[in-house]
């Protein structure tokens, strides 16, 4: 079976500070896709990142960076110089090794910026 | 950028309607999904389609029913509205080959009085 836990619920932050978004999955899986996504307060999820097991190379575009760690079966968000705009709860998924891509969903963290 | 479509975006009815809502893709897509949110976040998948004519139950139990007649629609279909569908209802498509991300649409929020 396949778990994605995200322990935090809801942050608030002040705008201009840096946050990190926490992921914790579990799989029997030796191969398998890891996903965020952003869910704004108009209700569409948008896909933010995918990452292979096999990749454990961090990734950074513009704001956002992905650390994944396989020892600790991690796989967390930060976001830097947090923005209003930020503020959406995020999910982060996980994909074992399946042909129908079907994505096990995290219970989301909501991400409050204020300014 | 993922051209998927749902409507209605909003709907509000009352008890023992029936209504579809309707999710449609332009990118081709084999497999396509259904997910239901509740208020407090979580996402649940209800229906999944490999293909045309091909459709089965998600990890939750729902009273809705799709079909797949066309690769680029979906439809989901309530026979008779109660105040336990209220939720917002997301489709989503994802391509060929292995652990493709999905694209999500709009949702639809719907309401049962």
């Amino acid at each position: 079976a396949q778990k994605v836990t995200q322990a935090q619920t809801e942050i608030s932050v002040v705008e201009k500070e840096d946050v990190t978004l926490d992921c914790v999955y579990e799989t029997r899986d030796t191969t398998y896709y890891l996903f965020w996504y952003k869910q704004p307060p108009s209700g569409e999820l948008v896909f933010l990142i995918r990452r292979n097991s096999f990749d454990e190379q961090n990734e950074i575009s513009g704001r956002y960076s992905w650390n994944f760690q396989k020892s600790t079966s991690s796989f967390n968000f930060t976001i830097t110089a947090s923005q209003v705009v930020d503020s959406a709860v995020y999910f982060c998924a996980l994909s074992g090794n399946n042909a129908g891509n079907m994505l096990t969903f995290g219970g989301g963290t909501r991400l409050m910026v204020k300014p | 950028e993922a051209d998927i479509y749902q409507t209605p975006r909003y709907l509000v009815i009352g008890t023992g309607k029936k209504i579809t809502l309707e999710c449609s893709q332009t990118m081709g897509h084999d497999k396509m999904y259904w997910y239901q949110q509740d208020p407090g976040m979580e996402l649940h998948l209800i229906h999944y389609s490999y293909g045309v004519n091909s459709t089965e139950k998600g990890d939750l139990s729902s009273e809705s029913t799709v079909s797949r007649i066309r690769t680029e629609h979906f439809p989901l279909t309530l026979e008779s509205a109660r105040p336990s569908h209220t939720s917002q209802y997301l489709c989503a498509s994802s391509g060929a080959g292995g652990n493709n991300e999905q694209f999500f649409g709009p949702g639809t929020r719907l309401t049962v009085l």
